[in-house]
């Protein structure tokens, strides 16, 4: 299995461009959650899934949106980046009602100019 | 609002020495309590997870404890090897917001020759 794959791995953007970043999971979970890393802030909730057709928001939401069309994939857009998004984005997934243990994906470096 | 802190930030210790990681956690209404492990430029691997019920998990040399009621939760790594060193994160997930984790910012963990 390949648990939790994230694409792509590094990307710089320009100011106001767009982008979306894939998360992927083949251990059919029903929860999934984008996190942000900054430095000396740990990890922040973006958007999260409860399952298929699903997302609510986190700690962090306003500048991203997601989307949960198919089980598998948890997708993270932004619309218009800007330079505070300059961050590591994390997707995680986990089974059940309430997150069980954690997998994480390799993370996303992300470069806004 | 759950807030978890961990002290130190950032530890250094000699090979074979047995060592604990601090997590505090200001709300006692936890659902489960996990530990991961980051290394540098990778993804989170949850190492324990404790429920709520639970005083303590262990896998190997690794043991995690959890009392709600003083608000804390420690990581125990009996024997410390070079290959221990990386970053230790703690994250509570609380009731009513069980499917949300928060977490703190990690305890850097160097194990020297």
């Amino acid at each position: 299995n390949a648990g939790v794959t994230q694409t792509p791995k590094f990307r710089v953007l320009k100011t106001g461009q767009s982008m979306t970043l894939l998360c992927a999971q083949d251990m059919n979970h029903e929860y999934m959650y984008w996190y942000r890393q900054d430095p000396g802030m740990g990890l922040r909730l973006i958007h999260y899934s409860v399952g298929e057709g699903t997302t609510a928001k986190g700690e962090v939401p306003d500048g991203y949106n997601v989307s949960r069309l198919k089980k598998q994939n948890f997708l993270l857009g932004l619309e218009s980046a800007a330079p505070s998004q300059t961050s590591v984005y994390f997707c995680a997934s986990t089974a059940g009602q309430g997150p069980g243990e954690l997998f994480f994906g390799e993370g996303s470096r992300l470069t806004v100019l | 609002k759950q807030e978890v802190t961990q002290i130190p930030a950032a530890l250094s210790v000699p090979e074979g020495e047995n060592l604990v990681l601090n997590c505090s956690f200001t709300d006692s209404a936890i659902y489960n309590l996990q530990w991961f492990r980051q290394d540098p430029g990778k993804g989170l691997t949850s190492l324990l997870l404790i429920q709520s019920s639970q005083r303590e998990q262990t896998s190997g040399r690794l043991n995690a404890s959890l009392d709600k009621s003083s608000g804390r939760s420690t990581l125990y790594i009996a024997a410390s090897q070079p290959g221990d060193s990386a970053t230790y994160l703690c994250a509570s997930s609380n009731t009513g917001t069980a499917s949300k984790l928060t977490f703190g910012t990690g305890t850097r963990l160097q194990v020297t020759l």
